[in-house]
C-alpha cells in the first residue's frame, strides 16, 4: 500500500522567504505526485503534479517540486512568500494500474505568512 | 463554469441519525469520487462512482455507509445511524475522465459532527 508523509504540521515562514514544504512518499510501482492547497471554506486546488519526465515540476503562483526517487521525495518549494499563500498544503500520490484515480493524502502541512 | 458543488457545508446530526451528502460534480464530468478526512488525518479514498454504477467501493466502511450516483442529480453519500466516530469532513470530487493524468477537481466539504 501508498503512503504519504508530509514533516511538519505547521510551518510558519516570513514574507519573502523562502517556502519548503516536505514530502515523503512509498510506493512499490513507479508513482504520480500530486501537491494540493486548500485555502479556508473551499476545496482542494491542484498546485502541480509529476507524472514522467522532467523531474522539477512547476506549478502555479510560482511554485515548483522536485521528485527525487532516491530520496522517495516531493519536496514543495518557493523562492519568495507571499501573504496570500497562507493555506493548507497537501502531498498525494496514486497507485498504479487500474486504481490509479486512487489518490492517498500526506496529513497536510499549515502554512502561515508573517508579515 | 461553477466548480463542484456540496450541500450543505455544514451538519449536525446526534447519534442514531441518518446523514445525507450531496455532490453535485463539474459540467460535463461524469466521475465522481468522495473522500473523508478524519480529525488529524489526511483525506482518505471511499469510494469511485460514474453514473448509476460503482466502480470502486475499497474505502468504504462495510456498513451504515453507502453511495450513489443517479443518472439524474447529484452524487449522494449516505450514512445510516450516525456515530461520533463519523464525525468528520467528507470531500467530493469529480473528473471528465479517470486516471492520474485527469486532475480531480474537489467541492469544498461538508462537515459532520455528530453529538
Amino acid at each position: 500500500a501508498q503512503s504519504v508523509t508530509q514533516l511538519g504540521s505547521h510551518v510558519s515562514v516570513s514574507e519573502g522567504a523562502l517556502v519548503l514544504l516536505r514530502c515523503n512518499y512509498s510506493s512499490s510501482v513507479p508513482p504520480y505526485l500530486f501537491w494540493y492547497v486548500q485555502y479556508p471554506n473551499q476545496g482542494l486546488q491542484l498546485l502541480l503534479k509529476y507524472t514522467t519526465g522532467a523531474t522539477l515540476v512547476k506549478g502555479i503562483n510560482g511554485f515548483e517540486a522536485e521528485f527525487k526517487k532516491s530520496e522517495t521525495s516531493f519536496h514543495l518549494t518557493k523562492p519568495s512568500a507571499h501573504m496570500s499563500d497562507a493555506a493548507e498544503y497537501f502531498c498525494a500520490v496514486t497507485e498504479g494500474g487500474g486504481s490509479n484515480y486512487k489518490l492517498t493524502f500526506g496529513k497536510g502541512t499549515l502554512l502561515t505568512v508573517n508579515p | 463554469n461553477a466548480g463542484v458543488m456540496q450541500n450543505p457545508r455544514h451538519l449536525v446530526r446526534r447519534r442514531g441519525q441518518e446523514a445525507r451528502l450531496r455532490c453535485s460534480p463539474m459540467k460535463g464530468h461524469s466521475h465522481v469520487y468522495w473522500y473523508r478526512q478524519l480529525p488529524e488525518e489526511g483525506l482518505k479514498f471511499m469510494v469511485y462512482l460514474q453514473k448509476e454504477n460503482i466502480i470502486d467501493e475499497s474505502g468504504m466502511p462495510k456498513e451504515r455507509f453507502s453511495a450513489e450516483f443517479p443518472k439524474e442529480g447529484p452524487s449522494i453519500l449516505r450514512i445510516q445511524q450516525v456515530v461520533r466516530g463519523d464525525s468528520a469532513a467528507y470531500f467530493c470530487a469529480s473528473s471528465p475522465r479517470p486516471g492520474q493524468n485527469n486532475e480531480q477537481f474537489f467541492g469544498p466539504g461538508t462537515r459532520l459532527t455528530v453529538l
